[in-house]
């Protein structure tokens, strides 16, 4: 059974750096796509962006180079760092797994996976 | 980016009997491979979400066969044919047509 747990402080200080790790067990990380997504009262779920199976790369244009996703194939765990943080970034942030399907011969990769999330409060 | 519409927000429901769930988006979500990129999810009370429909009418492995998922361009719909206790949750659709991909506000699904 494939599980994620995302672990990191819940409390960060305006203007500081948000630091979170998910580690995955029941499947390697070197095998499929990775995201962060997060949930405020104000904005719903946003996906953050994903980090792949080789550690390339995809953000959401919205963190506006805020945002920084890494493998640590080591330890079966990936990173999320944002920088600069608000109040406006207080939220539950979760990892993911994308799982690949097909239409066709091509393939399509939604999240199936989700960790439990961790709530992070932005505040001095 | 797609912004994604459901209705309702919430929706008391009577075991047994049918549901049904509306998304749009502001921008067609039909892939040039000729399937359309929506997802719905549902997160129930204290879990996280899990994966229901894949491709707009794809039911995810392990997924009841009474949730399916149909539409197409711009408008989809989740129906569920005889709600169980154990459906209650928030369900919420997503677009992966294009970055960034986004989500749905979520209806609420209650037992009336």
């Amino acid at each position: 059974q494939v599980q994620l747990q995302e672990s990191g402080p819940g409390l960060v200080k305006p203007s500081e750096t948000l630091s979170l790790t998910c580690t995955v067990s029941g499947d390697s990380i070197t095998t499929s796509y990775w995201s962060w997504i997060r949930k405020s009262p104000g904005k719903g779920l946003e996906w953050l962006g994903h980090v792949s199976y080789s550690g390339g790369t995809s953000y959401n244009p919205s963190f506006k180079g805020r945002v920084t996703m890494a493998l640590d194939t080591s330890k079966n765990q990936f990173s999320l760092k944002l920088t600069s943080v608000t109040a406006a970034d207080t939220a539950i942030y979760h990892c993911a797994r994308h799982v690949r399907f097909y239409c066709g011969s091509v393939g399509y990769y939604p999240l199936d996976y989700w960790g439990q999330g961790t709530l992070v409060t932005v505040s001095s | 980016d797609i912004v994604m519409t459901q209705s309702p927000l919430s929706l008391p429901v009577t075991p047994g009997e049918p549901a049904s769930i509306s998304c749009r988006s502001s921008q067609s979500l039909l892939h040039t491979s000729g399937c359309h990129y929506l997802n719905w999810y549902l997160q129930k009370p204290g879990q996280s979400p899990q994966l229901l429909i894949y491709l707009a009418s794809n039911r995810a492995p392990g997924v009841p066969d009474r949730f399916s998922g149909s539409g197409s361009g711009t408008d989809f719909t989740l129906k569920i044919s005889r709600v169980e206790a154990e459906d209650v949750g928030v369900y919420y659709c997503m677009q992966a047509q294009q970055t960034p991909w986004t989500f749905g506000q979520g209806t609420k699904v209650e037992i009336k």
